[in-house]
């Protein structure tokens, strides 16, 4: 059982350049997050998506986009990046909706840098 | 003004010592209050949670929530150098959307 899985763990991009970032999960939980992580930021929310099939915007979803593959899979793509996309982006999967999401289960994370 | 604020420290103390680390938040509607633990280059953990107000106690950890105050504490006892960490306090409302603090960056000297 390993959780929730992220790939890539790092990864460089040049401005303009596009990629994306999967996350999957073993749990057979129905809510998957994206999270972005700056320094003095703390996490912030950039979608969410509560079942196969739905995704909803978050804090900050500006220049993303996901996708709900399936209930296990769930990415994150970045079609033009930017310098301030620079950040360690995290998955995560709660067990539960509403009332029972507050705990998280979170992937290793990927660290990103655009140059 | 961010919903959720949280000093970023670092904060450097002897091993045994107690450690108090606080969030204030503005949202009332929050009711959910959580604790969560990241080693370097790891993803978070949760650690403590609390619904609405009150203490909650866990071996050598302690959450205290104050609605009233709009004020959220995390007591760590006997402070070991495993315990260095970024504590990030977490809050919600009945619905799913987290919101997280800046994290406290913790150093036990031992």
């Amino acid at each position: 059982n390993a959780g929730v899985t992220q790939t890539p763990k790092f990864q460089v991009l040049k401005t303009g350049q596009s990629m994306t970032l999967q996350c999957a999960q073993d749990m057979n939980h129905n809510s998957m997050y994206w999270y972005r992580q700056d320094p003095g930021m703390g996490l912030r929310l950039i979608y969410y998506s509560a079942s196969e099939g739905t995704t909803d915007k978050g804090e900050v979803p500006n220049g993303y986009n996901v996708s709900r593959l399936n209930k296990r899979e769930f990415s994150l793509r970045l079609e033009s990046a930017a310098p301030s996309q620079t950040s360690v982006y995290f998955c995560a999967s709660p067990p539960g909706q509403g009332s029972n999401s507050y705990e998280q289960y979170f992937g290793p994370g990927t660290r990103l840098t655009v140059t | 003004q961010k919903e959720v604020e949280q000093d970023p420290g670092p904060l450097s103390v002897p091993e045994g010592a107690i450690v108090s680390l606080n969030c204030t938040y503005s949202n009332s509607a929050f009711q959910y209050f959580m604790w969560y633990r990241q080693y370097s280059r790891k993803g978070p953990e949760l650690l403590m949670y609390t619904y609405s107000s009150g203490n909650k106690e866990d071996g050598r950890f302690t959450a205290q929530v104050d609605k009233s105050s709009k004020y959220i504490s995390l007591f760590i006892r006997d402070s070991q150098p495993s315990d260095s960490a970024t504590y990030l306090c977490a809050m919600k409302s009945g619905g799913n959307k987290l919101v997280f603090g800046a994290g406290t960056i913790l150093r036990v000297k031992s």
